[in-house]
């Protein structure tokens, strides 16, 4: 089952500009991950937000958590051709397993 | 430190045969866990081992199963293939597991073809 569900499904910017993905998810969780994937490569794990942190940074990458309204989302800053790749949010369900959205499918135009 | 490591990369397969995968974790790391990716249902949960042990399981039929060494190594096995089998298997290994906020490190994945 997807427990997330990521918004948009696709993104199409320049190189330079900032990019914006979004994630909602159904149940309480303790946690929340960002995962980058590379055309079908594994997974890079990008950022892990705590269910009680409301906005973590990591260099271009900034992500907020709104529990009220089981949301998050992930800014690149100062987008570069190598974040060119799918986007995943990942929830824990406290039982030893992540449950990922459907993913974001960025690409950044030189 | 060596990542996850996964064999084989590639494997094809006709329908009714069976399939073993391997997973070698981050050494260290006592948890590892499988996912399956496909177009259609994105990545799904398989199962996860820590210390030997199955702990929590997906909603995946009997003909998926795994099983992890003592050395923290884990094989999955599909039997009885079908061509919907056809996917992106990842294993990703931690030290205790994804309910303990921990990062996940995956593998490369094997890319499984039914035919």
């Amino acid at each position: 089952s997807q427990q997330g569900e990521e918004d948009p499904q696709a993104l199409s910017i320049q190189e330079g500009e900032n990019a914006t993905m979004n994630c909602s998810y159904k149940t309480s969780i303790n946690n929340l991950q960002w995962y980058r994937q590379n055309s079908g490569r594994g997974l890079v794990h990008l950022i892990l937000i705590r269910s009680n942190e409301r906005e973590k940074h990591s260099g271009r990458l900034r992500v907020t958590l709104d529990t009220s309204k089981k949301s998050s989302s992930l800014l690149i800053t100062a987008s570069r051709a190598a974040d060119t790749a799918s986007y995943f949010c990942a929830t824990d369900e406290g039982a030893q397993k992540l449950v990922f959205g459907q993913g974001t499918r960025l690409t950044i135009n030189p | 430190k060596a990542g996850v490591t996964q064999t084989p990369r590639y494997l094809i397969k006709t329908r009714g045969q069976q399939v073993t995968l391997s997973c070698s974790p981050i050494s260290g790391h006592r948890s590892v866990s499988w996912y399956q990716q496909t177009p259609g249902q994105g990545l799904q949960f398989l199962f996860e081992y820590f210390s030997e042990t199955q702990r929590n399981k997906g909603n995946f039929p009997g003909r998926f199963s795994g099983r992890q060494f003592s050395n923290s190594r884990s094989e999955m096995n599909v039997s009885t293939l079908e061509l919907g089998d056809s996917a992106l298997y990842l294993c990703a290994s931690s030290l205790q597991g994804a309910g303990m906020e921990e990062t996940q490190y995956f593998g490369p994945g094997t890319r499984l073809l039914v035919l």
